[in-house]
């Protein structure tokens, strides 16, 4: 089955630096990744997702990057916010199958003011 | 509206009781799961049920027993509660199994086994 690794666990950065979690993948059948924000006390909701058939998606300051060959995939977080401290997680599955997304550990990103 | 909807929001309850939670999604999804969130906060599946069809995390106890009376509603049920059960609880929904737009999820139930 698919394994997903996050790195890393915790993550603290200035208010306005940019922040970045990695995520490896290890079914290279693999072709769709959402990542999720769960803020603390509530719900983990999508907020961005990229399928294999490309390489980058942008959305205002959150973008995901895809390397297909190395099978890993990125968060990128610009300007932070103190509203973007959160837990977020990885996810990958196989689009259209039967198989559910799996999850990666989560990272705990604080943003300082 | 809620689009998925589990009650109890918090569930406190002493070792060996049985109890359930509930779960309703208003979003015409073919796929509801069961999600387990302890203390390090990792997302470990439980069930998932679509279109029927019942499957089990191995490794979740036989006291844990899904129940759909239809696509709508996928109830938790969990007999002779432990210390170890104490997490959050999330219910979510998604149409097909990868979800077209991503998993919806409930707001949680927040079990305490004392």
């Amino acid at each position: 089955g698919e394994n997903v690794e996050q790195h890393p666990s915790t993550l603290s950065v200035q208010e306005g630096d940019s922040a970045v979690i990695k995520c490896t993948y290890s079914d290279s059948a693999s072709n769709y990744f959402p990542w999720y924000k769960q803020e603390l006390g509530k719900r983990p909701q999508l907020i961005i997702d990229i399928r294999s058939n490309v390489g980058e998606k942008k959305d205002q300051r959150i973008a995901v990057t895809l390397n297909k060959t190395a099978k890993h995939f990125s968060l990128h977080i610009t300007e932070t916010q103190p509203e973007d401290s959160a837990v977020y997680f990885c996810a990958a599955s196989l689009y259209g199958s039967a198989r559910q997304l799996t999850f990666g550990s989560g990272t705990q990103l604080t943003v300082l003011p | 509206d809620t689009a998925v909807s589990q009650t109890p929001k918090y569930l406190v309850t002493q070792m060996g009781n049985d109890k359930s939670i509930k779960c309703e999604q208003n979003l015409g999804h073919d796929t509801m799961y069961w999600y387990k969130q302890d203390s390090k906060k990792f997302l470990k599946i439980m069930f998932s049920y679509n279109n029927k069809e019942l499957i089990i995390n191995e490794t979740v106890p036989n006291r844990f027993s899904p129940k759909s009376p239809d696509k709508a509603h996928l109830n938790l049920h969990i007999n002779s509660l432990e210390l170890g059960d104490s997490a959050v609880y999330f219910c979510a929904s998604s149409q097909g199994m990868t979800g077209k737009n991503g998993y919806t999820f409930g707001s949680g139930t927040r079990l305490t086994v004392v």
